[in-house]
């Protein structure tokens, strides 16, 4: 089955202790992006990467990075979380950038105290 | 700054019926326009996309429409169903760009 898959799904941590919340896609696509979802406001992105080895910064960079080794592998990193990085998180990949559907993962809800 | 804003911001209406969502964008040019249905608790899955040049494109009960001249953008849906209660997100795409711009969405709901 065709699909973008997250882990973990849930995580509550403390300010400081450095995570990673994995995406994986199965489809071949060379693009693929990160995003935060806060109440109230519009999804907004935080990285991209266009193909392996190719990462960009989104709207939201600050506090996070990313790397993008393997094509279908595309891990956001938050080396030492806040509380203002609470949010739930989502991972979607497309063919390539533009007019290709875009998928999204089923989300990581970050609680960070 | 690129905008992107929808209205109605809520909206309820009963099984059967038809109705419109609209979206209104600052973004100029643009690459492209998307419609996602978001359901509560999951991943936005997309419904259409469109380039500046097309004026609708239809996925079954949902037809978007695009006026690039007054950055206006509806979503149709006909015959609605429970299973559309959910939030509808309007993204649009600035030309020479990656980042998109996300609209803060719609919430429909559907009644029996």
């Amino acid at each position: 089955e065709a699909q973008v898959t997250q882990n973990p799904r849930y995580l509550i941590t403390v300010t400081g202790k450095k995570l990673t919340v994995t995406c994986s896609q199965n489809m071949n696509h060379e693009y693929m992006s990160w995003y935060r979802q806060d109440p109230g406001l519009g999804l907004r992105q935080i990285y991209y990467s266009m193909n392996v080895e190719v990462t960009d910064k989104g709207d939201v960079p600050e506090g996070y990075k990313v790397s993008r080794k393997e094509k279908r592998n595309f891990p956001l990193i938050l080396e030492s979380p806040s509380p203002n990085q609470t949010s739930l998180y989502f991972c979607a990949s497309s063919l390539y950038q533009g007019l290709s559907e875009q998928y999204f993962g089923p989300g990581t809800r970050l609680t960070v105290t | 700054k690129n905008q992107v804003e929808q209205s109605p911001q809520s909206l309820i209406i009963l099984e059967g019926k038809n109705c419109t969502l609209q979206c209104n964008y600052t973004v100029s040019p643009f690459s492209n326009l998307r419609w996602y249905k978001q359901d509560t608790g999951r991943g936005p899955v997309s419904l259409t996309i469109m380039t500046f040049s097309e004026n609708t494109k239809s996925n079954g009960r949902y037809t978007a429409t695009l006026d690039a001249d007054t950055k206006q953008s509806s979503l149709h849906i006909t015959a609605s169903q429970l299973s559309d209660s959910a939030s509808y997100i309007c993204v649009v795409t600035p030309g020479g760009s990656y980042i998109p711009t996300f609209g803060r969405g719609t919430s429909l709901i559907v009644h029996p």
